[in-house]
């Protein structure tokens, strides 16, 4: 199984903030990544397909990038509605693989 | 737009088989793979496994010995079986469509239900 790590597991934010999470492949996934936003009691909400494109809807504010093995979820001008745990998802090989979430909570 | 609704117990006994449906609105089922995922007590996403339309699944091993996944294109829903279940599957279960775009590096699941808790005791 590809293992997907987070981190950091959490980080505490202002509003306005720069926030950086990052996910590593244990193996090379090309750019199968997803990237999830997840809020309490909520199910998960699509944020990035194939490492950087953008859902629909999905505020600018949100970017995703890759080096290698390594992908990160930058979110730029932190907003309240962003307070929530983000997971990355790796589309590459069976079975289909989620990282540890990253929450971010109000600093 | 398509939605996703899952349904079925919120409590299976020990050793029992977890069943669950899941009803799919506004489009049809007759495309795209459809797939379970679970998320116990706050701990992280779990992929069960996945039917297609044409029939054909995939489970992740993990759980293979005990998971089906079926379709009834008829009504419009899939299902999920778990067998002999205990404590270690309660968790909130997830139906999900999962889009696949391999010119594109995309495979991920683009539409999810609310989920559904279920609890074993």
């Amino acid at each position: 199984d590809i293992q997907m790590t987070q981190s950091p597991s959490s980080v505490s934010a202002s509003v306005g903030d720069r926030v950086t999470i990052t996910c590593r492949a244990s193996q090379g996934i090309v750019s199968w990544l997803a990237w999830y936003q997840q809020k309490p009691g909520k199910a998960p909400k699509p944020l990035i397909f194939a490492a950087s494109s953008l859902q629909s809807g999905v505020p600018s504010r949100f970017s995703g990038s890759i080096s290698g093995t390594d992908f990160t979820l930058t979110i730029n001008n932190l907003q309240p509605d962003d307070f929530a745990t983000y997971y990355c998802q790796q589309g590459h090989s069976f079975p289909l693989t989620f990282g540890g979430g990253t929450k971010v909570d109000i600093k | 737009q398509v939605q996703l609704q899952e349904s079925g117990p919120g409590l299976v006994k020990p050793s029992e088989t977890l069943s669950l449906t899941c009803t799919v609105s506004g489009g049809s089922i007759s495309t795209y793979y459809w797939n379970w995922i679970r998320q116990s007590p706050g701990k992280g996403l779990e992929w069960i496994g996945y039917i297609y339309y044409t029939g054909s699944n995939n489970y992740n091993p993990s759980l293979k010995s005990r998971v089906s996944v079926s379709l009834d294109t008829s009504k419009n829903q899939f299902s999920l079986k778990l067998t002999s279940v205990t404590a270690a599957d309660t968790a909130v279960y997830y139906c999900a469509r999962r889009t696949v775009v391999p010119s594109l590096a995309i495979d991920a699941f683009d539409i999810w239900g609310q989920g559904t808790m279920v609890t074993v005791s």
